[in-house]
C-alpha cells in the first residue's frame, strides 16, 4: 500500500528563518498535494504537483516534486507567524484505480517564535 | 470565493446514537468525499462519491456509516449506531472532476461520542 513519511515530524523556527519539510512515497507519485491544517481546523490547499521536477511557488512558498516522483519537498522563506501550522502532504492514489482517494502524510507541525 | 461547508461544528452524541454529519460542497463540484482525523493521527479517507453513487469506501466505512446526497446541494455522512471510536474530526471534501483536480475540504465537524 501507499505510505508518505513527513520529515521533520515538528518544527520550531526563528521568525525570519528558511525552513524546508520533506514528503518521500513509497510509490511513484501521480499528483502530491500540500494543505495546511491550523489546529483544530480544516485544511487549506497549498499546491498540486503531478510532473516530475515540476516547481510551484505561491507568495513565500515553493514546494517542488523530484525528478523520479517519489519525493517533495515544501520550503518557506522569510518565515512569518502566519506561517505556523500543521503541514500535510497528500498523494493521488487515481494512478492505481482508486477512486479520487487522497492518503496523507502524519503532518509537519510549524511553530514560528517571533 | 466558493468554499466547503459543515454543520454542525461540533456534535456530542451518547455511544450507540446515530448521528448525521452534514457538508455543502462546491456548487459546481461533482465528487465528493469524507475523510476523518482522529486526534493525534492522520487523517483517513473514508468514501468517495460521484454521480449518486459509492466509488471507493475505505475499511474504515463499514455498514454503520452511509453516504447521502439528498438534494441537489447537501452531502450528508450518517454513522448508525456511534462507537467510541468513532469520536474524530469529520472533513467533507470535493472536486470538480475526478482526474487531476484539486480537492477542497471544509472546515470540519468534531464528533465527541460518550
Amino acid at each position: 500500500s501507499q505510505e508518505l513519511e513527513q520529515s521533520p515530524q515538528s518544527l520550531i523556527v526563528q521568525e525570519g528563518k528558511n525552513l524546508t519539510i520533506n514528503c518521500t512515497s513509497s510509490k511513484t507519485l501521480y499528483g502530491l498535494y500540500w494543505y495546511k491544517q491550523k489546529y483544530g481546523e480544516g485544511l487549506i490547499f497549498l499546491m498540486m504537483l503531478q510532473k516530475g521536477g515540476e516547481e510551484k511557488s505561491h507568495e513565500k512558498i515553493t514546494a517542488k516534486l523530484d525528478e523520479k516522483k517519489q519525493q517533495s519537498s515544501l520550503h518557506i522563506t522569510a518565515s512569518q507567524p502566519s506561517h505556523a501550522g500543521t503541514y500535510l502532504c497528500g498523494a493521488d492514489m487515481r494512478i492505481y484505480n482508486q477512486g479520487g482517494k487522497l492518503i496523507f502524510g502524519q503532518g509537519t507541525e510549524l511553530s514560528v517564535k517571533p | 470565493e466558493p468554499e466547503v461547508t459543515q454543520t454542525p461544528s461540533h456534535q456530542v452524541t451518547q455511544m450507540g446514537q446515530e448521528v448525521i454529519l452534514r457538508c455543502v460542497p462546491i456548487s459546481n463540484h461533482l465528487y465528493f468525499y469524507w475523510y476523518r482525523q482522529i486526534l493525534g493521527q492522520k487523517v483517513e479517507f473514508l468514501v468517495s462519491f460521484y454521480n449518486n453513487e459509492i466509488s471507493e469506501k475505505s475499511e474504515i466505512f463499514d455498514d454503520q456509516f452511509s453516504v447521502e446526497r439528498p438534494d441537489g446541494s447537501n452531502f450528508t455522512l450518517k454513522i448508525r449506531s456511534t462507537k467510541l471510536e468513532d469520536s474524530a474530526m469529520y472533513f467533507c471534501a470535493s472536486s470538480w472532476t475526478l482526474l487531476t483536480d484539486t480537492q477542497y475540504f471544509g472546515p470540519g465537524t468534531r464528533l465527541t461520542v460518550l
